[in-house]
């Protein structure tokens, strides 16, 4: 069984400053990992997915995570919050056909 | 391109209706899942479809029934609601298994039951 764990539910930057949301897995079976982003009153959005090759993944709107098997951890990074990037966040972790969400992390950007 | 459609976007429910919450996709995609979200609990998946015909459960299936007779639609049947259900219900959709693909969402249906 998979299982994730998204440390803080709410984070706060300014804007221009990095941006870190942590998120660490378990899975018995390789994982794939995807990160997912939500506007207010929206579905959710891929962001990026680490399924296998490079751990350095690159995905939309400047964000970036990567992922550490020793660590168990797959956090998403962008150098420079922009107020648009105001949003909640979810990890998610998948394996034989069972998906498992994180409780999701509240990003605001301060001006 | 319409993506993933969900109707309604709101509704009330008194405690014991029922209800039907429709999904459909227009991207020919096989898999398609039903998920809620609950504040601070992430989605939990409810059930899925591998393909016309065929659905199974997800890890909070109970108090919930799913169909699939077509490749497009995946409607979610409430046949008791309960406050517990109360709960934004989100569909997606993807081309093969979500262990490698990406999941389209819609926009969520936000159920309240009184």
């Amino acid at each position: 069984a998979q299982s994730v764990t998204q440390l803080g539910s709410h984070v706060s930057v300014s804007e221009g400053a990095l941006v870190l949301l942590r998120c660490n897995y378990s899975s018995s079976v390789p994982p794939y990992l995807f990160w997912y982003v939500q506007y207010p009153n929206q579905g959710l959005q891929l962001l990026l997915k680490y399924t296998t090759g490079a751990t350095l993944v690159k995905g939309i709107n400047g964000f970036e995570a990567e992922f550490k098997k020793s660590e168990t951890s797959f956090h998403l990074t962008k150098p420079s919050a922009h107020m648009s990037d105001a949003a909640e966040y979810f990890c998610a972790v998948s394996g034989n056909n069972d998906m498992r969400f994180g409780a999701g992390t509240r990003l605001t950007v301060k001006p | 391109n319409a993506g993933v459609t969900q109707t309604p976007k709101f509704r009330i429910l008194k405690i014991g209706q029922s209800m039907t919450l429709q999904c459909t996709q227009d991207m020919n995609h096989n898999y398609m899942y039903w998920y809620r979200q609950d504040p601070g609990m992430g989605l939990k998946l409810i059930y899925y479809s591998v393909g016309a015909g065929i659905t199974d459960k997800g890890e909070v299936p109970n108090g919930y029934n799913v169909s699939r007779s077509t490749t497009e639609d995946f409607p979610l049947r409430l046949e008791l609601a309960a406050p517990s259900q109360t709960s934004v219900y989100f569909c997606a959709s993807s081309y093969q298994d979500l262990a490698k693909n990406i999941q389209y969402f819609g926009a969520g249906t936000r159920l309240s039951v009184l």
